[in-house]
């Protein structure tokens, strides 16, 4: 059964203390793995599409980066303002609907 | 522009009655979406809609009907309101009918059915 699950479910760092937030996933072939951003009361937005293991994708202070069986989602010097849920998702070579992660649920302090 | 909009944005409904939340798009998507996303359980695909004229059953459909009659609109259908469909409702819709690759999002609907 494909299956998709991130850790930590909730993490809280210092500004400016780098961390990672982990995607794992179990498909038997990945068409796409996609990261979303959602802010308190809103829709997910969207962050990034990677496709194979070894590619990586960079906006600001985040960088995706994928394997054979997981993604990081790595931020680097986190501000107050990165300070969302951020959920990964994956898309299966074979079905066309995508499924979702549970979501970390980030919260950077000042 | 808009994007997506959903309506209403927030509902108290009793136990048995029936409802439709609605979604409207501007970006002339083919492909729509309705999710429901509940703490711990993600977010789990309801129905969709390839193009207008098509639907389809998602993950958890029961309970729920939706129509595609033409490209903006794809409404959602509870007939019958238990308290287990309580949750936050999001519509979204992708450019690509075969698959959701970037999937756009409304703001969403929180609904409780008490």
């Amino acid at each position: 059964e494909d299956q998709v699950t991130q850790s930590p479910e909730a993490l809280r760092l210092q500004e400016g203390e780098s961390s990672s937030l982990n995607c794992s996933y179990t498909v038997s072939g990945l068409r796409g793995l996609f990261w979303y951003r959602q802010d308190p009361g809103k829709g997910p937005e969207f962050l990034f599409t990677l496709y194979s293991a070894g590619e990586e994708k960079e906006k600001e202070r985040l960088k995706a980066t994928l394997t054979k069986k997981e993604s990081f989602l790595h931020i680097t010097a986190p501000k107050p303002e990165d300070s969302a849920t951020y959920l990964c998702a994956v898309q299966e070579t074979s079905y066309d609907k995508v499924i979702f992660g549970p979501g970390t649920s980030l919260s950077v302090i000042p | 522009i808009a994007g997506i909009t959903q309506a209403p944005t927030s509902q108290i409904l009793a136990a048995g009655r029936r409802m439709t939340l609605r979604c409207t798009q501007d970006m002339r998507h083919n492909a729509m979406y309705w999710y429901r996303q509940d703490l711990g359980l993600g977010l789990r695909l309801i129905h969709y809609s390839n193009t207008a004229g098509t639907t389809g059953k998602g993950e958890v459909p029961d309970g729920y009907s939706v129509s595609r009659a033409n490209t903006d609109d794809f409404p959602l259908t509870l007939a019958s309101a238990v308290p287990s469909q309580t949750s936050v409702y999001f519509c979204a819709s992708s450019d690509s009918d075969r698959g959701n690759e970037k999937l756009f999002f409304g703001s969403g609907t929180q609904l409780s059915v008490l």
